[in-house]
């Protein structure tokens, strides 16, 4: 099955320097690539996914990056703030199929962005 | 994600009592999860529903069941609790029809469950 490895558990970065998150993951039919939020008392939050057929996706301050020769991807986070501070997870599926219900979850980043 | 909602959110129980978990979901999707946190480990799948009629164990299922008693609704028992069963456990849903057939997953807010 597929497995996903997440570093580093722990980050800490200053207020508006950017922050790197790192995943490989194991199976080489995976094609789904979504990074979840959770916030301290909440549930994981989808922020952002990229899927097989690009390289790169942004949306505002994050970006994900995807290298599926290496199978790694990473998250890319510009300008934090004390917002963003929560844990992270990157998980890996075979993104349409029969299998695509199953997320494989990294075990996460504690992130946290200091005033 | 206020469309999935988690009852009871705190839980303290004592070890070989039975409890229940429940979810429920307005978001009309027709796939729903339970997943167990545990510090370090990230989130690991329990059980798994496509439908009312179609239930599937995950990768953790020992100790636990569920039952689909709705669209809607989906429950997790532990039919014994014992102390190493002590974490936060989350409720998701999804729509294979959405995005492509592409797996976005919605978290209730989460029970945290502790047996002494």
């Amino acid at each position: 099955g597929e497995n996903v490895e997440q570093h580093p558990s722990t980050l800490s970065v200053q207020e508006g320097d950017s922050a790197v998150i790192k995943c490989t993951y194991s199976d080489s039919a995976s094609n789904y690539f979504p990074w979840y939020k959770q916030e301290l008392g909440k549930g994981p939050q989808l922020i952002i996914d990229i899927r097989s057929n690009v390289g790169e996706k942004k949306d505002q301050r994050i970006a994900v990056t995807l290298n599926k020769t290496a199978k790694h991807f990473s998250l890319h986070i510009t300008e934090t703030q004390p917002e963003d501070s929560a844990v992270y997870f990157c998980a890996a599926s075979r993104g349409s199929g029969g299998s695509n219900y199953k997320l494989t979850f990294g075990k996460g980043t504690l992130l946290t962005v200091n005033p | 994600d206020a469309d999935v909602t988690q009852t009871p959110r705190n839980r303290i129980t004592k070890t070989g009592k039975r409890i229940m978990l429940e979810c429920s979901q307005t978001k009309g999707h027709d796939r729903m999860y339970w997943y167990r946190q545990d510090p370090g480990l990230g989130l690991r799948l329990i059980y798994y529903s496509f439908d009312v009629k179609d239930i599937n164990k995950g990768e953790i299922s020992d100790g636990y069941s569920v039952s689909r008693q709705a669209q809607a609704k989906f429950s997790l028992s532990l039919e014994s609790a014992i102390p190493n069963q002590t974490a936060l456990y989350f409720c998701a849903t999804s729509d294979f029809r959405d995005a492509g057939g592409y797996n976005e997953q919605f978290f209730g807010p989460g029970t945290r469950l502790t047996v002494l």
